[in-house]
This record gives structure tokens, sequence and C-alpha cells, in this order.
């Protein structure tokens, strides 16, 4: 069956970098692009943007530019997103998603990053 | 940006109940609209794209309905394990979530 598989919680020092992945089992990787989405209390749910896993052509929010970097390992069928110079803003659980007939389906099972010092 | 407001934050119904959540848009999102169950600790779980199709898997008593900038998640029978928060998701122009609902049993 379709599954996206997310890395470990992650705890990291404010300034730093985090590289999230989500691993796509059950269909064809590059059928579908892989969306990132970010949950906080505070916030709720945040869509940060999407990678083609096929040409690796990417879309973001303009409030993640710069802050999220979408890539993509074709040949592992994985999905990654590396937050950079890190801040307590940064704290959430992040969501990969991808799906048919609606790209926005399947949910990765979510990844904790705790930014402290 | 696209404001997705739901209504209400909170809302209390008894088993069995006919239950309506509704989500307004600051503009027409044409009818690019999903609806999601999230339980306490889980990930967000597709109930109805594109306003009214039935995601694979989801019970019958879950329909969607709307248009232009109103849109609908009805429960026809409430049932204990739809204990959860709702989301509303439009991807019409720049992917945008609401705040959600919380639904709770009376």
């Amino acid at each position: 069956q379709v599954q996206l598989q997310q890395s470990g919680a992650e705890l990291a020092k404010p300034g730093s970098s985090v590289k999230i992945s989500c691993k796509a089992s059950g269909y064809t990787f590059t059928s579908y692009y892989i969306s990132w989405i970010k949950q906080t209390t505070g916030q709720g749910l945040e869509y940060i943007g999407y990678i083609n896993t096929g040409s690796g052509g990417t879309n973001y929010n303009e409030k993640f530019k710069g802050k999220a970097t979408l890539t993509v390992d074709k040949s592992s069928s994985t999905a990654f997103m590396q937050l950079s110079s890190l801040t307590p803003d940064d704290s959430a659980v992040y969501y990969c998603a991808s799906g048919y007939p609606n790209p926005w389906a399947w949910w990765g099972q979510g990844t904790l990053v705790t930014v402290s010092s | 940006d696209i404001q997705m407001t739901q209504s209400p934050s909170l809302l209390s119904a008894s088993v069995g109940d006919r239950v309506t959540l509704n989500c307004k848009a600051s503009q027409n999102i044409n009818k690019n609209l999903n609806w999601y169950q999230q339980k306490l600790g889980e990930a967000p779980k597709l109930l109805i794209y594109y306003t009214n199709n039935l995601q694979t898997g989801i019970p019958s008593r879950f329909s969607g309905s709307g248009s232009g900038t109103d849109y609908t998640l009805t429960i026809s029978s409430l049932q204990p394990e739809d204990v959860a928060t709702y989301f509303c998701f439009q991807y019409n122009s720049g992917p945008t979530f609401g705040a959600g609902t919380k639904l709770e049993l009376k």
C-alpha cells in the first residue's frame, strides 16, 4: 500500500540546519509531486511548497523562500526538505504529502523539529 | 493570500446528530477545496477532495458541498470515532488551510 515514511524527530540549535526525509513506497515515485506542510499550535497548518519528483522543479510559498530547500533522490524514492538558519519559530511538526487523484491525499506521519539552545 | 475562515471553532454534538462544519474563503476558489480530519497525535487524513468527492475508504456519512467562497462538510450521523479536528484546505491559489473546527461529543 502507499506509504510516506518520514525521518525521526530532530533537536537542533538556533542557527543550524536540519534535513528531513520522506521515503515513498507503494507507487511510482516520479508520478506525483510531493508537498511539504508545517504545523504549529500557534500558526496552524502552513503550506511550504512542492517538488516535481520527476524533474526536480520546485515551487515555494513566499514565506518559506530562503528557509526551506526541497530536493529528491529518485534512486531511493525519497524527498528531502532542508531547513536552514533555524530559529525557535521553526519548531513544528513537518509533513510531506502526495497523492492521486488529489495531490494532497497521502500524508507522512510527521517529523517533529525542536529548535532550542 | 486567500484566507480560509472555519466556523464554528468548537462544536459539541451527540452521537447520531447531523453535523455541519463551514469554511469560507476570502475569494472564489472554484471548488478547489479539500477537507481533512486530524486526530490527536496523527497526521491529517483526507476525507473529501474537490469539494464533494469522497476519498477512498472514507465512510459515506461524510459529504461535502459548496461553490464560490462557501463550503460545507456534513457528517450525517455522528459517531464516537469522528471526534477530531477538521480542516479545510484550498488549492486554487497559493494553498492555504483553515484554522480548524474541533468536534467533541456532548
